[in-house]
């Protein structure tokens, strides 16, 4: 079946432009996870989604991020007034379930560069 | 705080050698170590995971080894060929805590 999707594939802005990147969970995945990929700090935890539960938000850098998943499927990450540092490759993964034994397939990512 | 520290940051091996990566853990709250290999423009993608309560798993040409006492868990890869020249993550998770901590990552050349 299809894996988890995400887009743009690419995104290019300008320093306080405001940006929303997509992620299309595997269907049928409950649980949904967004991290951060970069040089200099590697894969870091941003928030996670689980059914109709509150998400959480413990890795979220600023407040100028934040995240929605609507009708607990797609899920969207957005970054307000971008800064230079916020560029990254952008992750989501998707678990069938909670629970920590389950595995997290991730997408292939959103690189995100800020001019 | 970086809780999952991983060793070497760069391998070079030769075809057939067994490169061996190290990640030592800080959290006893831990008990789901998975190692994810990732290839460049691509997202990262599971291997082999292990729990603590086994010292070893095996998975075709890719072992975990796990020292709980150490806080200690390593990816062993058999008869490594050019094709496992990738980046290699190892991660942690446990309690009530689903989300992975991830070490700064391994990146594997196999020379032919």
């Amino acid at each position: 079946g299809a894996g988890v999707s995400q887009s743009p594939s690419n995104k290019v802005t300008e320093k306080g432009k405001d940006v929303e990147l997509r992620c299309d969970p595997i269907s049928g995945h409950t649980a949904l996870y967004w991290y951060r990929q970069s040089l200099g700090q590697g894969l870091e935890f941003l928030i996670y989604f689980q059914g109709n539960s509150a998400p959480d938000k413990s890795g979220l850098p600023s407040d100028r991020f934040s995240a929605e998943r609507t009708g607990g499927s797609v899920s969207t990450l957005t970054i307000q007034r971008t800064q230079q540092e916020d560029s990254a490759v952008y992750l989501c993964a998707s678990s069938r379930d909670r629970g920590v034994y389950n595995e997290q397939f991730f997408g292939p990512g959103t690189r995100l560069t800020v001019l | 705080q970086q809780q999952v520290k991983q060793s070497p940051q760069s391998l070079i091996v030769q075809k057939g050698g067994i490169p061996i990566i190290n990640c030592a853990y800080e959290n006893t709250a831990f008990d789901y170590f998975p190692w994810y290999q990732q290839f460049p423009g691509k997202g990262p993608a599971l291997l082999i995971a292990i729990r603590p309560d086994v010292s070893e798993k095996k998975e075709g040409r890719f072992t975990i080894s796990f020292n709980k006492s150490a806080k200690q868990f390593s990816l062993h890869i058999m008869d490594s060929q050019p094709g496992d020249s990738a980046t290699y993550f190892c991660a942690a998770s446990g309690g009530s805590n689903y989300k992975l901590t991830f070490g700064k990552g391994t990146l594997l050349t196999v020379n032919p």
